[in-house]
């Protein structure tokens, strides 16, 4: 699986989008861009997916660069339950490989 | 509630002690994951089951590690002789492979182990 960059941390105050950067340059033609997030003491919670097209769901917006190297996950009015670590991963999502490698994430803090 | 759960949620156990933890997976799950989690860290890969067959293995999961699904439902995570270095949160994900496709991993709350 293609390695990810994340900044270690960020802020975003509560109300406004919370823009998160990942950086993915080695990726693969059949590797998809996933999302999770953890909040503290609980399991990790997906968030969205996409290969090269933006996505969009309830919880969050998904833009994927033309060239795929890099993505942005957009909470778009996030509130403190929103603080968490948020992790971007790369992966297959076909055939045995698909154990999901996470890195060390974002951890974004949402203040009033 | 993601419908995965886990038990125990705490274990506290001294040095040299077995310990098994259990996951019950989302009920129409055919893949089953353990990984383990340690202070700061993002959760790492040990083992996968596609219904009862383990299909890989991390080389994390030492010769102490034993995981099994034995009907393809449940999985118990074994480990025996436990160390200081055991000590981490482990976690159980579930999801749904179809066609060679895999699903979103749905994961448990954890299991939190202590060793003294």
């Amino acid at each position: 699986d293609a390695k990810t960059t994340q900044p270690t941390s960020m802020d975003c105050a509560e109300g406004r989008a919370a823009n998160l950067p990942c950086n993915h340059s080695t990726i693969s033609g059949n590797e998809y861009v996933y999302w999770y997030r953890q909040i503290h003491s609980q399991g990790p919670q997906y968030i969205i997916h996409g290969l090269k097209n933006n996505e969009t769901n309830e919880m969050a917006s998904l833009i994927i660069t033309e060239d795929r190297k890099s993505s942005t996950l957009i909470l778009p009015h996030a509130t403190l339950r929103d603080t968490a670590v948020y992790y971007c991963i790369v992966r297959v999502k076909a055939g045995t490989a698909s154990k999901l490698t996470f890195g060390t994430g974002t951890r974004l803090q949402v203040t009033l | 509630d993601t419908g995965v759960s886990q038990d125990p949620r705490h274990k506290i156990t001294k040095r040299g002690q077995n310990v098994t933890f259990r996951c019950d997976p989302i009920s129409e799950h055919n893949r089953l994951y353990w990984y383990r989690q340690t202070l700061g860290q993002g959760p790492e890969f040990l083992t996968y089951f596609q219904n009862e067959a383990q299909l890989e293995k991390s080389r994390l999961l030492s010769d102490r590690f034993s995981a099994e699904r034995p009907k393809g439902s449940f999985s118990t995570l074994e480990i025996q002789r436990t160390e200081q270095g055991d000590s981490a949160m482990y976690l159980c994900a579930s999801s749904l492979e179809v066609s060679g496709r895999s699903h979103e991993q749905y994961f448990g709350p954890g299991t939190r182990l202590t060793v003294t």
